[in-house]
């Protein structure tokens, strides 16, 4: 079946700009994550969802990163007032279930975000 | 909080050599450890992982790690490595309550021939 996939690929703004950010999990995968890459790093995590809720959005750097899940399957993560230390790639992953973090974690490409 | 020191960033090594990439994690709590790949221009992928159980853990392509809990590692083996096995492996730990995962800083695995 298809995997996590995730739009736009790349995605390049000017500082300042709002960008949306799309995931679509694996059907039937209960939890969501995202998570920022910068270059050399692992991934950093940024918020997790079960169902269409957040459960833990403690890694979302401030208040310009914002993401939704509002029917349980798509998410958006969206960014206001980009800025330049804002690229990175964006990883999303999804998991059958998110309670207990031994569900094995499906990651997408990625979106790779350069702001100008 | 939980942390995770993959202590080599790069490890270069000949074609049919074995090799060790080390990870070691900090926790309070318990926790479940993962190691996944990502090859150039692909997703991250799961090799294996420790939930409880048998200390060593078998993955995918011959890889085999081993959770030492008194010293805090979960380092990554493979007896004999392939050209293909080049790519980026990042360790990861997650609490057993809680679904996000802590990543290292990955250790890039160049296999020469």
């Amino acid at each position: 079946g298809a995997g996590v996939s995730q739009t736009p690929s790349n995605k390049v703004t000017e500082k300042g700009k709002y960008v949306e950010l799309r995931c679509d999990p694996i059907s039937g995968h209960t939890a969501l994550y995202w998570y920022r890459q910068s270059l050399g790093q692992g991934p950093e995590f940024l918020i997790y969802f079960q169902g269409t809720g957040a459960a833990d959005d403690s890694g979302l750097p401030n208040d310009r990163f914002f993401a939704v899940r509002p029917e349980g399957s798509v998410s958006t993560l969206k960014i206001q007032r980009t800025e330049r230390g804002d690229s990175a790639v964006y990883l999303c992953a999804s998991s059958l279930r998110g309670s207990g973090g031994a569900y094995e974690q499906f990651f997408g490409p990625g979106t790779r975000l350069t702001v100008l | 909080a939980q942390s995770v020191t993959q202590l080599d960033s790069q490890v270069p090594v000949f074609e049919e050599a074995p090799v060790e990439l080390r990870c070691n994690y900090s926790s309070s709590v318990s926790v479940y450890l993962f190691w996944y790949v990502q090859y150039p221009n692909q997703g991250l992928q799961l090799l294996l992982k420790y939930l409880s159980g048998s200390t060593l853990v078998k993955g995918i392509n011959g890889f085999e790690a081993e959770f030492n809990k008194s010293q805090t590692s979960f380092h990554l083996r493979k007896p004999s490595v392939h050209i293909s096995d080049t790519a980026e492996y990042f360790c990861a730990v997650s609490h057993t309550n809680a679904g996000k995962s802590t990543f290292g800083d990955g250790t890039t695995l160049t296999v020469k021939p």
